[in-house]
């Protein structure tokens, strides 16, 4: 099993779509969670940080179920300047300090 | 946020040749720095963890004589790639975190290497 594992997508959806983004992690150990945004050819930008309580910024919904070790990503209302690849991020522990390990990214295309 | 910049964003080498990345935190001290590989339609990679001051450490299948790295600086890290070949070809991100309470990583620009 993958330690982070994602659907690779592409979900092709119309703008003011909702779509649900789904990760499964194998660390039971795993700590903290996150998503990050990265763009064709860019760097990866961090998104929003997982918590376990479900946490919301803006039209972004993030939650984690540890017992199922599973994280998901909600975006309401798509635009267009959604379309990128949205990769689950996974942070366990170390020898003497933490990994992030990452998912493939699953590809979101918003269409007009 | 943090600001971690990369140099330079893209090459195109000869293949036999060497080529030198730097990553540098503009804003933070980073006693530790990640160099990762990204293959198209791949996920990122962790190559190696560069720690200031002392050797970096390579995870399994990284050749270490191959990928150089050298964190001399509290702000500066780089990755010498050495004796290219067209298989070295790939998106090379460095990051960056700040240990003043911040989980989440820094990334570089990233530098795109093709080697013909």
């Amino acid at each position: 099993r993958k330690e982070v594992e994602q659907d690779p997508g592409p979900f092709n959806v119309p703008e003011g779509a909702t779509v649900a983004f789904n990760c499964t992690y194998s660390n039971s150990a795993s700590q903290s969670f996150f998503w990050y945004r990265q763009d064709c050819r860019k760097e990866p930008k961090l998104l929003m940080s997982v918590y376990s309580s479900g946490n919301e910024d803006g039209r972004f919904t993030a939650q984690l179920n540890r017992a199922s070790q599973y994280i998901s990503l909600l975006i309401r209302d798509s635009k267009l300047s959604d379309s990128a690849t949205y990769l689950c991020v996974v942070k366990t522990p170390g020898a003497g300090s933490y990994q992030l390990t990452f998912g493939k990214g699953t590809k979101l295309s918003v269409i007009p | 946020g943090a600001v971690v910049s990369q140099h330079p964003s893209w090459v195109i080498c000869k293949s036999g040749t060497s080529v030198k990345i730097e990553c540098r935190s503009l804003d933070f001290q980073a006693t530790t720095m990640f160099w990762y590989r990204q293959f198209p339609k791949q996920s990122l990679m962790l190559m190696a963890t560069s720690n200031e001051g002392s050797k970096a450490t390579y995870e399994q299948g990284v050749e270490k004589d191959k990928f150089l790295i050298n964190h001399a600086s509290l702000t500066l890290s780089t990755l010498t790639v050495t004796s290219a070949h067209p298989e070295d070809s790939s998106f090379y991100i460095c990051s960056a975190r700040d240990y003043n309470g911040n989980t989440e990583a820094f990334f570089g620009q990233g530098t795109r290497l093709t080697v013909v």
